[in-house]
């Protein structure tokens, strides 16, 4: 079965500091994947896809990116963090076939303080 | 562009009896809607899809969702509430490249 991991958990980064946080799918291969960010436990607004090794799609401009530099790996980085990068991030996965397909699975989460 | 809306901000039922959370959409062509659930802290967990076929889709946990394509309305249903149900609903709607628009969530309450 498929299993999506993101870590850290939690974390808490200064103003200006950078970020990277990191997504992991197993049991699946060359699966879509996404990023998003939910603030103030609602709203989830798509930041990043992609459908394949180094392909990245941006949905929203800001000062973050991302990169898949491995089949089942997502990463979402800044260089310097601001204060609305607070919130509570999310990776998915969808597959390209079968019953996966078209269905996208969330990983647990990662909540960013950014003080 | 595609579009979801979720009137309701909370619903409030009592264990037992049935529940319903509203959702309608608009998008060009046809829809593929989704329903998930956020408990706190926690990622979305998927129940139910409509792609195509039967316009009541059954998913997990006893849920279900009634799709009314001249209503433009894929609303959430359960017959009986429990009170572990208590969450935060997402209905979505498919765009292109697989990706997702999600309505502002709906919190359902139910009472012992």
């Amino acid at each position: 079965s498929q299993t999506i991991h993101q870590w850290p958990a939690t974390l808490v980064q200064p103003v200006g500091s950078p970020l990277s946080l990191e997504c992991t799918v197993e049991g699946t291969s060359n699966p879509n994947l996404y990023w998003y960010r939910q603030a103030a436990g609602r709203g989830l607004q798509l930041l990043f896809y992609s459908v394949g090794i180094g392909q990245i799609s941006s949905e929203v401009p800001q000062n973050l990116s991302a990169s898949r530099p491995q089949d089942r790996q997502f990463i979402l980085s800044s260089k310097k963090l601001l204060l609305s990068d607070s919130g509570f991030y999310l990776c998915a996965w969808s597959g390209t076939s079968g019953a996966s397909r078209d269905t996208q699975y969330f990983g647990p989460g990662t909540r960013l303080t950014v003080l | 562009a595609q579009s979801v809306a979720q009137p309701e901000d909370q619903v409030n039922v009592a264990e037992g009896n049935p529940l319903t959370v509203k959702c309608t959409y608009s998008v060009s062509g046809n829809p593929y809607l989704f329903w998930y659930v956020q408990y706190p802290n926690r990622g979305l967990q998927f129940l139910l899809k409509y792609i195509t076929g039967d316009n009541l889709v059954k998913g997990s946990y006893g849920f279900e969702a009634e799709f009314n394509k001249s209503q433009t309305s894929f609303h959430l249903k359960k017959p009986s509430a429990l009170v572990s149900d208590s969450a935060l609903y997402f209905c979505a709607v498919m765009s292109g490249y697989s990706t997702l628009t999600f309505g502002k969530g709906t919190m359902l309450l139910v009472s012992p």
